[in-house]
């Protein structure tokens, strides 16, 4: 089945880091382009991340030089570490795939509270 | 970067009757050597993932109900669901996967009236 299930979520303090892991299965993450969209309580889906088949990886501003999509082939999974944490990074955070920048397969996510 | 608007906030439509979203790009998102648009729709039930409903502006995704349409070129786009049914409550959001960032609109909530 072609899926994906994400992991790694948790309540961290402001400052703290953590890596979210997003397990593919049915096809390999070095095929698809591989994407992180976060949703803050109650609000709208934001972009955070993607890392494109050649591995060309791309971030929103809100999130540049402290947060890094990779993926690990032999695990066949995505990551995304994230350092620095503040409280605007609580959210429920997605993997997604597709061929380019579409998305049409979706994990069900992971949720990430940052709070003292 | 690409600012996608959607309008309304919030919709409320009786069974069976028509609803109607928009949403307008700040730039085009045609991909020219295709001549397709890159916009596309997407589906969220309350608790749920989001779904991809529409891509390319106007193409349903496999398994999506033909009461789902959806039009546009240039900047502005629309989501029309023909009959609204209970299952379809949800917030819609538009997105442009033209480049990065990609971005959605704000969304829309759809109610039964």
């Amino acid at each position: 089945e072609v899926q994906l299930v994400e992991s790694g979520g948790g309540l961290i303090q402001p400052g703290g880091s953590l890596r979210l892991s997003c397990a593919a299965s049915g096809f390999t993450v070095t095929s698809k382009y591989m994407t992180w969209v976060r949703q803050a309580p109650g609000k709208g889906l934001e972009w955070v991340s993607i890392i494109e088949n050649n591995g060309a990886a791309h971030y929103a501003d809100s999130v540049r030089g402290r947060f890094t999509i990779s993926r690990d082939t032999s695990k066949n999974t995505l990551y995304l570490q994230m350092n620095s944490l503040r409280a605007e990074d609580t959210a429920l955070y997605y993997c997604a795939s597709g061929q380019g920048f579409l998305t049409p397969l979706w994990g069900q996510g992971t949720r990430v509270t940052v709070s003292s | 970067d690409i600012v996608m608007t959607q309008s309304p906030d919030s919709l409320a439509v009786s069974l069976g009757e028509r609803a109607t979203i928009n949403c307008k790009s700040s730039q085009r998102v045609l991909y020219r050597p295709y001549n397709v648009e890159h916009l596309a729709w997407y589906q969220q039930k309350p608790g749920q993932r989001p779904k991809l409903l529409i891509y390319w502006a106007s193409t349903r995704e496999s398994g999506v109900p033909d009461r789902f349409s959806a039009s546009g070129s240039g900047t502005n786009f629309t989501l029309t669901i023909s009959s609204l049914q209970a299952e379809d409550v949800a917030v819609y959001y538009c997105q442009q996967y033209y480049t990065v960032p990609l971005t959605f609109g704000g969304g829309t909530m759809v109610e039964i009236k």
